[in-house]
């Protein structure tokens, strides 16, 4: 069981917008910095969004990010099918002095 | 910025392997450095930070004494000395880079490496 919880699986229409939670504690999310990444189908995962709600240069506007106390999101507004993928959120964890990644969200774009 | 990984392979339980990181397109011992796994059809797990100056460093609990992970910085390269591997232990393992001396953040990654351990 991952120390930050996300749904594992997600799904919208293109064009929709549609928002992944990422659940943690004061130890991790409530102190630190949260990054998410996405993965497509047999590829390395990518940055997609850093320090909360950064975006790198490249990543479109549709996605965003935000945290709230011990809780982060990512949204991802109008919806292409491209954006089909695995998003992880991930997290340094001051108590376990580690990283911490959630379990992972798999994104179905109908 | 780029990342490659080496190294990986067939081992047997209880057997060593040695994976090695080679970058290219930044100052190398200006941002700290991850290895991260991920066995066949699951998710991403942390395995271990070392710091730009490789002074702090930080291990998952899963491969704590186990595995040793090392930078030299004239050479520009990270390693990762993996011993007494377990089944447990099969997954691609990823280079990845963070976003300074000490951030742990992650902002690029190599394409992998996969290790699968199996008699």
């Amino acid at each position: 069981q991952s120390v930050l919880t996300q749904p594992p699986s997600a799904s919208g229409t293109p064009g929709q917008r549609v928002t992944i939670s990422c659940s943690g504690s004061s130890s991790n999310i409530g102190s630190n910095y949260v990054f998410w990444h996405q993965q497509l189908p047999g590829a390395a995962p990518k940055l997609l969004i850093y320090r909360n709600d950064q975006r790198p240069s490249g990543v479109p506007d549709r996605f965003s990010g935000s945290k709230s106390d011990t809780s982060a999101s990512l949204s991802i507004s109008g919806l292409r099918f491209e954006d089909e993928a695995d998003y992880y959120c991930v997290v340094w964890d001051d108590s376990l002095r580690g990283g911490v990644f959630g379990g992972g969200t798999k994104l179905t774009v109908l | 910025v780029e990342l490659v990984e080496s190294g990986g392979g067939l081992v047997q339980p209880g057997g060593s392997l040695r994976l090695s990181c080679r970058t290219s397109g930044f100052t190398f011992g200006a941002v700290a450095l991850n290895w991260v796994r991920q066995a066949p059809g699951k998710g991403l797990e942390w395995v271990s930070f070392i710091s730009g100056t490789g002074q702090t460093i930080y291990y998952a609990d899963s491969v704590k004494g186990r595995f040793t992970i090392s930078r030299d910085n004239a050479k520009e390269s990270l390693s990762l000395q993996m011993s007494s591997l377990r089944d447990e232990d099969t997954a691609v393992y990823y280079c990845a880079r963070g976003m300074g001396n000490f951030d742990f953040g992650i902002d690029h990654w190599g394409q992998g490496t996969l290790v699968t351990v199996s008699s």
